[in-house]
């Protein structure tokens, strides 16, 4: 059955670092997207991108976020300059269709930074 | 803006039944209901559009009632893999991002 895959799964930094967070979408998925789920919290949507470029954001999603699909299978998030509170679980999500539609959910990468 | 799930959490004995609802203040286009179990990612329960319709998935069903902006989420006959916790996710009319409830944890007990 075809998955989501995220690397790395743990990714530990220094506060002011960049940290790049890599997705592997499913194939014919065209939706693409990005949540953050802070420990023992709610999952919070941060970015949707379609068509090569970002279709919706949140307001969590300021100037430090980034998002690329470098090549026709990755699908990445930058953070330019980590802080504290960016310490938290990031999933990578996809659809086939639009957000009527189920997302499939990566395993996550744990960002922690120090 | 944030739709309002309750209960927070809810403790069942296996085989008891419970109902987990999703208010929103907006008017909706669509309700998606997903399952994290700890330490793992969300799964896809079933998504409701608006229309008022109703959604079954084994002993677990949804109803969307448009006009009040809520959804419910129906456990029945609750099994130990029920444990984990629910998120409703909205989309409004107007086209607003998707966002997550903040979550009703469901613990079933043997």
């Amino acid at each position: 059955e075809p998955e989501v895959t995220q690397t790395p799964s743990h990714q530990v930094t220094q506060m002011g670092q960049e940290v790049i967070l890599r997705c592997v979408p499913i194939s014919n998925h065209l939706y693409f997207y990005w949540y953050r789920q802070i420990l023992g919290q709610k999952v919070e949507f941060l970015v949707s991108f379609y068509n090569n470029e970002i279709s919706e954001k949140s307001e969590i999603f300021d100037d430090q976020f980034s998002v690329e699909r470098p090549d026709g299978s990755n699908f990445t998030l930058k953070i330019r300059s980590t802080k504290l509170e960016d310490s938290a679980m990031y999933f990578c999500a996809s659809s086939e269709l639009d957000r009527v539609a189920e997302q499939f959910f990566g395993p996550g990468t744990r960002l922690t930074v120090l | 803006q944030q739709p309002v799930q309750s209960p927070q959490a809810v403790i069942l004995r296996e085989g008891e039944d419970a109902v987990i609802n999703c208010s929103s203040s907006k008017a909706l286009y669509s309700v998606h209901w997903y399952r994290q179990k700890h330490g793992e990612a969300p799964v896809f329960l079933m998504i409701l559009l608006k229309g008022g319709e109703q959604k079954g998935h084994e002993k677990i069903s949804a109803s969307f009632n448009e006009k009040k902006q809520q959804s419910s989420l129906y456990l029945t006959a609750s099994q130990l893999s029920y444990s984990g916790t629910y998120f409703c996710g909205t989309e409004g009319s107007g086209g607003q991002n998707f966002v997550f409830g903040p979550g009703t944890r469901l613990s079933v007990l043997p």
